[in-house]
């Protein structure tokens, strides 16, 4: 069972904004971990789309956007376009998993 | 350009132990911030954490499966090898190698691995 808990899916109209939440707790994203967000398209690899809560690798849109705020994160898609339809995943740094790492339960992003 | 590629067998029987080869190029696992963790998915299921071997050979394995797993490094080959024993149905999946860059003992992963489908079958 994942300890960051993620809506299993959102959707919004082509051109809407749309919000992921990535809800942890005290001994992750809530201690000052750093969250960070992954985009899934059907049937390929996940692709890192945020770092370290808010910062986008060279290359993805500045659609995309990340936050944090107490135990829970947030991915936000700006202008929502097609080809945004993906899972998102959140990842972050537990400390009561002894050094290991988590991802978030995922979310299914639907353009209507 | 870093790019990673995970091999292995497609099919393995209940109980037998799972040997996977992460093969990567582009940067080196004896350069300091720098890790290769493995990740896997079950079919429509989540991303899993599995585990993280260091640029200094420092290792961390999910509690839920560190008995039955081993992550060791070979930088002479640019290698990764993931072990698991007692393979199970329930451990089909795909699973993903990824560089990771660390930071302040934190990391992210970047890029990852096509992934290498693996199924648990008599």
């Amino acid at each position: 069972q994942s300890v960051l808990t993620q809506p299993p899916s959102v959707s919004g109209a082509p051109g809407q904004r749309v919000t992921i939440s990535c809800t942890g707790s005290s001994s992750n994203i809530g201690a000052g971990y750093d969250v960070h967000w992954y985009q899934q398209l059907p049937g390929t690899a996940p692709k890192l789309l945020i770092y370290g809560n808010s910062n986008r690798p060279s290359g993805v849109p500045d659609r995309f956007s990340g936050s944090k705020s107490g135990t829970s994160a947030s991915l936000a898609i700006t202008g929502l376009q097609a080809e945004d339809e993906a899972d998102y995943y959140c990842q972050s740094y537990d400390s009561s998993l002894s050094g290991s790492g988590v991802f978030g339960t995922g979310t299914k992003v639907t353009v209507l | 350009q870093i790019t990673l590629k995970e091999s292995g067998p497609t099919l393995v029987k209940p109980t037998q132990t799972l040997t996977l080869t992460c093969t990567f190029s582009g940067f080196s696992l004896s350069t300091s911030g720098v890790g290769v963790g493995w990740i896997r998915q079950p079919p429509g299921k989540a991303l899993e954490w599995l585990a993280l071997i260091y640029w200094n050979d420092d290792k961390r394995y999910s509690p839920s499966l560190k008995s039955r797993l081993t992550i060791t490094k070979d930088t002479s080959k640019n290698q990764v090898v993931l072990t698991m024993t007692n393979m199970d149905p329930v451990d089909t999946a795909t699973y993903y190698c990824a560089h990771a860059k660390v930071a302040g003992g934190l990391y992210w992963f970047d890029p990852w691995g096509q992934g290498t489908l693996v199924t648990v079958s008599s």
